[in-house]
């Protein structure tokens, strides 16, 4: 079972849309990363947070996304208005320990954008 | 920053075959070395890791990896693979100290194995 799960798991949007991506850890940690995968390229990282703040962040994550804990547990993941070239698999990850690397990821949201 | 190069993109075997899977990194000091594999509609998990010590590394399943410095390399291995290895594999690596400690993905290899 992942240690951190995703919703949705496929979103279709139309260009321009917003959309929201969740991600909630089983229990509490500190270090979580997003990612993404655009079909047939690598996993790209796109924002840690710790602690409940932006830790760092790719220049892939410009202006149209942003992150969120608004309930100090789930985590969101927000595309402004979103382009044809967002479509991807978006991955949440959690971190062991403190900057081991090694990454407990949830089962990722495909989203699609026409 | 570093930067993973896996050389393989798809890979097609029959069972029992062996398999090596190349990783190159770009990093010039100390790496944490990863191997994840994502089985067809499931989420990404480690297969095996390396931080230290013994550069041969086991991990689940049956498969190994070795760390090779002078040769930046990571590739993993299998003796003998079966229809159930199929899936996508991520070699991934981050840094202690330096460089930075996101780590940083190859873009996967696809495996097929006919049984």
């Amino acid at each position: 079972e992942p240690e951190v799960t995703q919703t949705p798991s496929h979103q279709v949007t139309q260009m321009g849309q917003e959309v929201i991506l969740r991600c909630v850890p089983i229990s509490n940690h500190l270090y979580f990363y997003w990612y993404r995968q655009i079909l047939g390229q690598k996993v790209e990282f796109l924002v840690s947070f710790y602690n409940n703040e932006i830790s760092e962040k790719s220049e892939i994550f410009d202006d149209q996304f942003s992150v969120e804990r608004p309930d100090g547990s789930n985590f969101t993941l927000k595309i402004r208005s979103t382009k044809l070239e967002d479509s991807a698999m978006y991955f949440c990850a959690r971190e062991r320990g403190g900057r081991s690397g090694e990454l407990f990821f949830g089962e990722g949201s495909r989203l699609t954008v026409l | 920053a570093q930067s993973v190069s896996q050389h393989n993109h798809h890979v097609i075997l029959s069972e029992a075959a062996s398999l090596e899977l190349g990783c190159n990194y770009s990093y010039g000091g100390t790496v944490n070395l990863f191997w994840y594999v994502q089985y067809p509609g499931q989420h990404l998990q480690l297969l095996l890791k390396y931080f230290s010590g013994d550069p041969l590394v086991k991990g689940i399943k049956g498969f190994e990896a070795e760390f090779i410095k002078s040769k930046f390399s990571f590739n993993l291995r299998k003796p003998s693979v079966q229809w159930s290895d199929t899936a996508e594999y991520f070699c991934a690596v981050n840094t202690a100290s330096g460089g930075s400690y996101i780590p940083t993905f190859g873009r996967g290899t696809s495996l097929i194995v006919h049984p």
